[in-house]
């Protein structure tokens, strides 16, 4: 089974500083990550992903995430945050089973940028 | 390339009633699926289908739902009889390889069911 924690309902962050969201995971054999964004009325936003290499992942938007095997976690990041960065974040695992190709989200952090 | 085009954006109707959801892959992606998205069980994945073959439907909540993609361009999801509960934002994505881990998934812009 795979399985995806994302411990923070809501962050809150001041423009111009750095924000992270976090993301912690559980699967079986390699894991393959994603971070999606949603606006509000909005679908789902493909932000960044790792599949394998170097452990700094950088996305859209200034976005980057990073990988640590040994904490099983793939925090979100980025070094200074816009007030138009306020949205819903969520982390996603995948593991192939049987040929599958099957996502599994996190339960999203709403992140607000304030002035 | 147009994205991930569903419709209705939205929809409300009566309890009972049948609704009918559909949804346009990105041209080229050989694998969909069926989000449903509510404020408290988050973003749920009902059904996916590679190359137009449901592999996984464990999602599907009970017998109302059903999904079906004739084609590689089309696909629906039926509700019948629906109910309030299933009142919710319900997505379709799609990627483009059946079984390459590394693919991404495209949203829709979702189509919001309430049904009264």
């Amino acid at each position: 089974a795979q399985s995806v924690a994302q411990p923070e309902d809501q962050v809150n962050v001041a423009e111009g500083n750095p924000l992270t969201v976090k993301c912690t995971y559980s699967v079986s054999g390699n894991p393959y990550l994603f971070w999606y964004v949603q606006y509000p009325n909005r679908g789902l936003q493909f932000l960044l992903k790792y599949i394998t290499g170097d452990n700094l992942v950088k996305g859209s938007y200034g976005f980057e995430a990073e990988f640590n095997k040994s904490q099983t976690s793939f925090h979100l990041k980025k070094p200074s945050a816009l007030v138009s960065d306020s949205a819903l974040y969520f982390c996603a695992v995948r593991a192939l089973t049987g040929g599958g190709n099957k996502l599994t989200f996190g339960t999203g952090t709403q992140l607000k940028v304030e002035l | 390339d147009a994205g991930v085009i569903q419709s209705p954006r939205h929809e409300v109707t009566e309890m009972g009633q049948e609704v009918t959801l559909r949804c346009k892959p990105i041209s080229g992606h050989n694998s969909l699926f069926w989000y449903r998205q509510t404020m408290m069980r988050g973003l749920e994945l009902l059904i996916y289908f590679n190359n137009n073959v449901p592999i996984d439907d464990s999602g599907m909540p009970e017998d109302r739902f059903s999904a079906k993609m004739p084609n590689a361009s089309f696909s629906t999801l039926k509700i019948q009889p629906s109910e309030p509960r299933d009142s919710a934002v319900y997505f379709c994505a799609s990627s483009r390889t059946p079984g390459l881990p590394g693919d991404e998934q495209f949203f829709g812009p979702g189509t919001r069911l309430t049904v009264l």
